[in-house]
């Protein structure tokens, strides 16, 4: 199984911030790595598929970047809507396997 | 619009059975696949199931695999997943989610979750 690991897990920023997200596969995927937004009580949202497609709808603050093993998800300049948990998800190989988690919080 | 409407999560006794329903409209689901995705109570995302648009390939995580069968009815735009031998483990909000294209691909969008309590 191809294991995802994100860093870090939480992190604080202040609205305006940039802030990174990476996550680093066991192996190579290529580009089949997808990010997720998930807001308390609701269901995901995918915000980039292919490792730097940018869904139609999503602000373009994010944006996504790497191939092979490691990738990073930016928010340019934090929103306060931003404010949730982000997962980073590989589709190179079945058992699909999701990252940890990574919670932004307001400080 | 696309819409996805899980049903049938509930509180059910170790070693016990229950099938969840996801009703699809707004696109065209027989030539869509698609994946249940679970979540446990504070945890993250673990992929359980997948299928592809005829139901002729499924795919499945080795938590649940023997236990847990995937499935569909195109003719009434429906998911389902089947999951017998319900152990504590499988306390979660279970999602489903239309996937882009083959089977393995991203997932978008997601219904709102049905949650499944296994408890004695």
């Amino acid at each position: 199984d191809i294991q995802m690991t994100q860093s870090p897990s939480s992190v604080s920023a202040s609205v305006g911030d940039r802030v990174t997200i990476t996550c680093r596969a066991s192996q190579g995927i290529s580009s089949w790595l997808a990010w997720y937004q998930q807001k308390p009580g609701k269901a995901p949202k995918l915000l980039i598929s292919t490792a730097s497609s940018l869904q139609s709808g999503v602000p373009s603050r994010f944006s996504g970047s790497g191939s092979g093993t490691d990738f990073t998800l930016t928010i340019s300049s934090l929103q306060p809507e931003d404010f949730a948990t982000y997962y980073c998800q590989q589709a190179n190989s079945f058992p699909i396997t999701f990252g940890q988690g990574t919670r932004l919080e307001i400080k | 619009e696309v819409h996805l409407l899980e049903s049938g999560g509930d509180l059910v006794q170790p070693g016990g059975s229950l099938r969840l329903s996801c009703a699809a409209s707004g696109f065209t689901f027989s030539i869509c696949a698609m994946t249940w995705v679970r979540q446990a109570p504070g945890k993250g995302l673990e992929w359980v199931s997948s299928i592809d648009t005829t139901g002729g390939g499924t795919y499945y995580a080795d938590s649940v695999k023997g236990r847990f069968t995937i499935s569909r009815d195109n003719s009434k735009n429906t998911l389902y997943l089947q999951m017998n031998s319900l152990r504590a483990e499988d306390t979660a909000v279970y999602y489903c989610a239309k996937i882009n294209t083959q089977p393995r691909d991203w997932f978008d969008p997601w219904g709102q979750g049905s949650l499944v309590t296994v408890s004695s």
